[in-house]
């Protein structure tokens, strides 16, 4: 079975910062593209950032350009999302999900997630 | 970046009627559109990808169809647990992006 688990938001002060992992269980990790996305409280989804199972091809949302950066570690099957330089509108729901396809062609579209991890930030 | 905007914003229907969700992107976007169901307090869950294809374990009561810039999801017959949010997303470059959801609620 496909696993997800989330971990590492909280409680953040402004211009602070924070690393969420991504625990995969339950399928090869390293043939697979992984992707972030995050929701605001009571608003919709936003696609943060990708990054693919060859190549390490990574793209970012221009919202979080230069402040957050996703890797991956194939031998302890993780993901990871650090954020710097955190404001309030950065405060959502970080989803970590896996893509559809595995192999070079990625496909974009997550076909299992986490349950996700709360980040908050605020004075 | 390529704009997804979904219609109607809310669509209060009953169990048992049809459900038909719109989904028109800035520009085209081919056949590259997935929909996801979202509950409350849920993960998104994956329902169509490229279109019209239904992912594993969906059932056939959900459809999608369209290509280019419009595009729709049909729900033939409600059941109790479809009512929920729907969002599309599109894979056709970068930025990858959402619409900004149908929620379906019982009338």
């Amino acid at each position: 079975e496909v696993q997800l688990v989330e971990s590492g938001g909280g409680l953040v002060k402004p211009g602070g910062s924070l690393r969420l992992s991504c625990a995969a269980s339950g399928f090869t990790f390293s043939h697979y593209s992984m992707i972030w996305v995050r929701q605001a409280p009571g608003k919709g989804l936003e696609w943060v950032s990708s990054i693919s199972s060859v190549y390490n091809y990574i793209h970012y949302a221009d919202s979080v350009k230069g402040r957050f950066t996703i890797s991956r570690d194939n031998a302890q099957n993780s993901l990871y999302l650090q954020l710097n330089s955190l404001s309030a509108e950065d405060t959502a729901v970080y989803y970590c999900a896996r893509d559809l396809r595995p192999g070079h062609t990625s496909s974009w579209y997550g076909d299992s997630w986490g349950q996700g991890t709360l980040v908050t930030v605020s004075a | 970046e390529i704009v997804l905007t979904q219609s109607p914003a809310t669509l209060s229907l009953s169990p048992g009627e049809r459900a038909t969700l719109s989904c028109r992107a800035s520009q085209s976007v081919s056949i590259y559109l997935a929909w996801y169901q979202q509950k409350p307090g849920q993960a998104p869950r994956l329902l169509m990808y490229d279109a019209s294809n239904r992912a594993t374990g969906i059932p056939a009561r959900f459809s999608g169809s369209g290509s280019g810039t419009d595009f729709t999801l049909t729900i033939s017959s409600l059941e109790p647990e479809d009512f929920a949010v729907y969002y599309c997303q599109h894979r056709s470059g970068w930025p990858l992006t959402f619409g900004g959801g149908t929620k379906v609620e019982i009338k």
